[in-house]
């Protein structure tokens, strides 16, 4: 089956550094790229979908000049969480869709970041 | 906006016995509707699908069936197992509002005992 990886799959960083998750698709070509953000005992909120090669798409009420994505490659997204702080804090998962009029993810198996 | 609502957990059950997990939604178009399952430690792995009402997603002993008149589409096994034991979301896509974006409910966890 199509498998995402994620890395790191945990990162504690202090207060005002950058944080930087990778998402790769890593056997098959991954069109259109999704990240989400879990909280405890929540569901997982869209956060931003990107399509290689061009920009992201942000949801309402999410920060773009915080949460940089990038979608180089059609193997590797990428979610940098600029100057985080302690309620940056949270379980970030990505997904894949190998194509944009699909309704099929894969999805990575999530990065818990903790910011002191 | 389009909205999934599932039963709140934790769910705990003995082994062998019959499972549902309640599900409901709104959209304001033709959703597909999901079901995805993940296991401690994973990321969340497609269980079901169902594209049109009436239609009866099934994979691994679990059913969902999409029922369009209560907007609902309820998860259900006949005899769980211990292996069963995970966080279960369902989800739409609502492919009318212009995208494949999938929306999530709160997920329930299962837990399922010897």
């Amino acid at each position: 089956g199509a498998v995402v990886s994620q890395h790191p799959s945990w990162v504690i960083c202090k207060s005002g550094t950058s944080v930087k998750i990778e998402c790769r698709s890593l056997d098959f070509q991954a069109t259109t790229m999704f990240w989400y953000r879990q909280f405890p005992k929540q569901s997982l909120m869209l956060m931003a979908t990107s399509n290689e090669g061009s920009k992201a798409t942000y949801e309402q009420g999410v920060e773009k000049d915080k949460f940089l994505i990038n979608h180089a490659s059609l193997t590797l997204s990428t979610l940098t969480v600029t100057s985080a702080h302690p309620e940056d804090s949270s379980f970030y998962i990505c997904s894949a869709s190998p194509d944009r009029a699909s309704d099929t993810q894969y999805f990575g198996p999530g990065t818990r970041l903790t910011v002191l | 906006g389009d909205s999934v609502t599932q039963m709140e957990g934790p769910v705990t059950l003995s082994e062998e016995a019959f499972l549902t997990i309640n599900c409901t939604y709104t959209a304001t178009g033709y959703p597909s509707l999901f079901w995805y399952v993940q296991y401690p430690g994973e990321g969340l792995q497609l269980l079901l699908k169902a594209t049109k009402a009436d239609d009866k997603g099934s994979n691994k002993g679990f059913e969902a069936t999409y029922r369009k008149e209560t907007t609902s589409f309820h998860l259900e096994k006949g005899s769980v197992q211990v292996s069963d034991s995970a966080v279960y979301f369902c989800a739409l896509s609502d492919s009318g509002a212009g995208s494949y974006q999938l929306t999530f409910g709160k997920g329930t966890k299962l837990s399922v005992i010897p």
